[in-house]
């Protein structure tokens, strides 16, 4: 069983557009992530929500939103899609109080 | 600005060798650190973590030592194989912990193992 999943696992869109990336995790567990990863490897953070509600906002830009409808789903919205948005976008998710973060596979967004 | 960084972008090791790979990081708040291993189109996998009242901790195969006196950790992995091949993050809580836990990430370490 997928303990974070992930859709789609790959994304391939043109600029200005609108696009949504889901997660969902059955670990029972109460706050999720999301992260961005570039083209170097590198990982930072964007939100994190806690029982559905924003915890962390890493001064993301307003054309991303995130949305959480239950504990066990955080979807990530961005709108007006620009070139510099291509990466690899994690979601993660973490018990309530814990420490170790459990990160889904991934989804690979490319912006032309 | 706190960063966390590893010495070494690209590690490569024989076979059945033990690595090494090592990490820096500035945050003295920090109470919490974590490796993660992240294959080639996966997602980042815990390996282990440990917490800055020990000063190493065991797994499978591989262990964290931390010094808080330089502020540095590695991770050991024994017996290296084919399978370890990935590139390696480790990641500190910068002291938050619960609902605001932010790990930040080092750059990376790219495990290469040759037969």
């Amino acid at each position: 069983d997928t303990a974070v999943s992930q859709t789609p696992k790959y994304l391939v869109t043109q600029m200005g557009n609108d696009k949504s990336i889901k997660c969902e995790q059955n670990l029972g567990h109460d706050t999720m992530y999301w992260y961005k990863q570039d083209s170097k490897k590198f990982l930072k953070i964007m939100f994190s929500y806690n029982n559905k509600e924003l915890i962390i906002n890493e001064t993301v830009p307003n054309r991303f939103s995130p949305k959480s409808p239950d504990k066990a789903h955080l979807n990530l919205h961005i709108n007006s899609l620009e070139l510099g948005d291509s990466a690899v976008y994690f979601c993660a998710s973490s018990q309530d109080g814990g420490d170790t973060q459990y990160f889904g596979p991934g989804t690979r967004l490319t912006v032309l | 600005g706190e960063s966390v960084g590893l010495h070494l972008p690209t590690l490569s090791v024989q076979e059945g060798d033990n690595s090494i790979i090592n990490c820096a990081y500035s945050n003295s708040a920090s109470d919490y650190f974590i490796w993660y291993k992240q294959e080639s189109g996966k997602g980042p996998q815990f390996i282990i973590d440990i917490r800055s009242n020990m000063d190493k901790r065991q797994g499978q195969r591989v262990t964290v030592l931390l010094n808080k006196t330089v502020k540095h950790l590695s991770l050991q992995i024994a017996a290296t194989q084919p399978g370890d091949s990935a590139v390696y993050f480790c990641a500190e809580n910068g002291g938050l912990t619960g609902g605001g836990n932010k790990l930040t990430f080092g750059t990376g370490t790219q495990l290469k193992v040759e037969l």
